[in-house]
């Protein structure tokens, strides 16, 4: 079946430190792979997408690149804020599986001042 | 609606008490999915609705769960006989499947048993 795998965390970094967050995955079709970012006492709500290889997700100063020849989807930001300070997810949407959705463990990261 | 919603967004309960916990989806949307995040865990599957197919309830932990989607729309999940151990914050999110899209996420309901 499908599963997604990232970095255990935390990580802390300091303020304007480079993040990578990494992230790979196993589907038994072609799928849509997501981030998901969870402020705390909030739900997750989306961060990027990219639904075909090669594809780059960005938003709010994150990217992540779908790399089907070695089947992840980092997470980087080249500068963090304190105000990134959250849970992590990478996920994946995949049709061939019965579920058709499926999360990685989340990571924890928190950024110091 | 313009998002997911779910209800109550705070529940406290006695242990043994039956609870329920609501969610109204994204109109049109035919999934729905309940997940389970203990304190400073990750996403813990519980069941799965897709449109007028039977559920996966494979992720249900206990017999004390169950969980209902009435009309392809307003979904609940049954907590009887609470246990400490129930306690988490009970997700909900919901994802039209006619395309490669995302799930949108409710902002939860944090169960705590007493």
């Amino acid at each position: 079946g499908d599963s997604v795998t990232q970095m255990e965390g935390p990580v802390t970094l300091s303020e304007e430190a480079f993040l990578t967050i990494n992230c790979t995955y196993t589907a038994t079709g072609y799928p849509s792979l997501f981030w998901y970012v969870q402020y705390p006492g909030e739900g997750l709500q989306l961060l990027l997408k990219a639904t075909k290889a090669d594809d780059k997700g960005s938003n709010k100063g994150f990217e992540a690149t779908y790399r089907k020849e070695t089947t992840s989807f980092h997470l980087e930001k080249g500068s963090v804020q304190v105000s990134d300070s959250a849970v992590y997810f990478c996920a994946l949407s995949d049709r061939g599986s019965a579920r058709q959705l499926t999360f990685g463990s989340g990571t924890q990261l928190t950024v110091l001042p | 609606g313009a998002g997911v919603s779910q209800s109550p967004s705070n529940k406290v309960t006695e242990k043994g008490k039956d609870v329920e916990l609501r969610c109204d989806p994204i109109s049109g949307h035919t999934a729905l999915y309940w997940y389970r995040q203990s304190l400073g865990q990750g996403l813990e599957f519980l069941i799965y609705f897709q449109g007028n197919s039977a559920p996966d309830k494979s992720g249900l932990p206990s017999d004390r769960f169950s969980a209902e989607r009435t009309g392809g729309s307003v979904s609940t999940l049954t907590i009887q006989r609470t246990q400490q151990e129930d306690s988490a914050v009970y997700l909900c999110a919901s994802r039209d499947t006619g395309g490669f899209t995302e799930a949108f996420f409710g902002q939860g309901t944090r169960l705590t048993v007493v």
